[in-house]
């Protein structure tokens, strides 16, 4: 069964934390993306990579980067936790071509106090 | 840019059937994607048009009409399981990141 593993399931930080989100996807997927997701707003893309080494800015890049040193793992940094950035995280990868059908995680709820 | 409208809310009766709609403008398009996602859990993929058409998957179908920028998810013999948000996406460009809808939470009663 193909998967995509975020590694923490909840957080709950402190602000100005460094924080770290880990994915894992074992598809040999291309593609790797980062959203987050709120209510009333849905889901928006943050950053994704199409390949290592690459990242590409979503549409709300601030505050986060990323690293992507291997091809099955994409994490997500939060250099400086703010509480605006309290969210439900969700990892997802796609193969590059075809239908780009994107697989996701199951999820990662950060609280920031 | 991208716009992706769909109903907030909708409520229907068990064994019933049900249309979400979706509307979308977008700069690129290469396909639109439906997914439904329970309380707490992953968005998991429902179905994929990317002609014109009905595209018919057991309970789910999906239609598409590009000139219309405009798709529907209809759920056929409902079940009480079936309650979930259902989330349109429209893919801009091959290979690219998903923009997503809001959502639509569907709430089935016996």
């Amino acid at each position: 069964d193909v998967k995509v593993t975020q590694s923490s399931r909840y957080l709950v930080k402190r602000t100005g934390e460094k924080v770290f989100l880990e994915c894992v996807q074992d598809m040999d997927h291309e593609n790797m993306f980062w959203y987050r997701q709120d209510p009333g707003l849905g889901l928006r893309l943050i950053y994704f990579s199409y390949d290592v080494k690459m990242k590409e800015k979503g549409d709300i890049p601030e505050g986060y980067s990323v690293s992507r040193e291997k091809k099955e793992r994409f994490s997500l940094i939060l250099e400086s936790a703010s509480t605006n950035q309290t969210s439900m995280y969700l990892c997802a990868s796609s193969f590059s071509s075809g239908a780009n059908v994107l697989t996701f995680g199951a999820g990662s709820r950060l609280t920031v106090l | 840019g991208q716009n992706i409208d769909q109903p907030t809310e909708m409520t229907a009766t068990e064994g019933a059937i049900v249309q979400i709609n979706c509307t979308y403008q977008t700069s690129g398009f290469n396909g639109l994607f439906w997914y439904q996602q329970h309380a707490g859990e992953a968005p998991t993929f429902l179905s994929y048009n990317v002609l014109d058409g009905l595209e018919e998957k057991g309970r789910f179908s999906s239609f598409l009409s590009r000139s219309k920028g405009y798709s529907y998810l209809l759920l056929k013999e409902l079940q009480m399981k079936d309650s979930a948000s259902y989330l349109c996406a429209v893919s801009p460009y091959s290979g690219y990141a998903l923009n997503f809808g809001k959502g639509t939470s569907l709430l089935v009663t016996p």
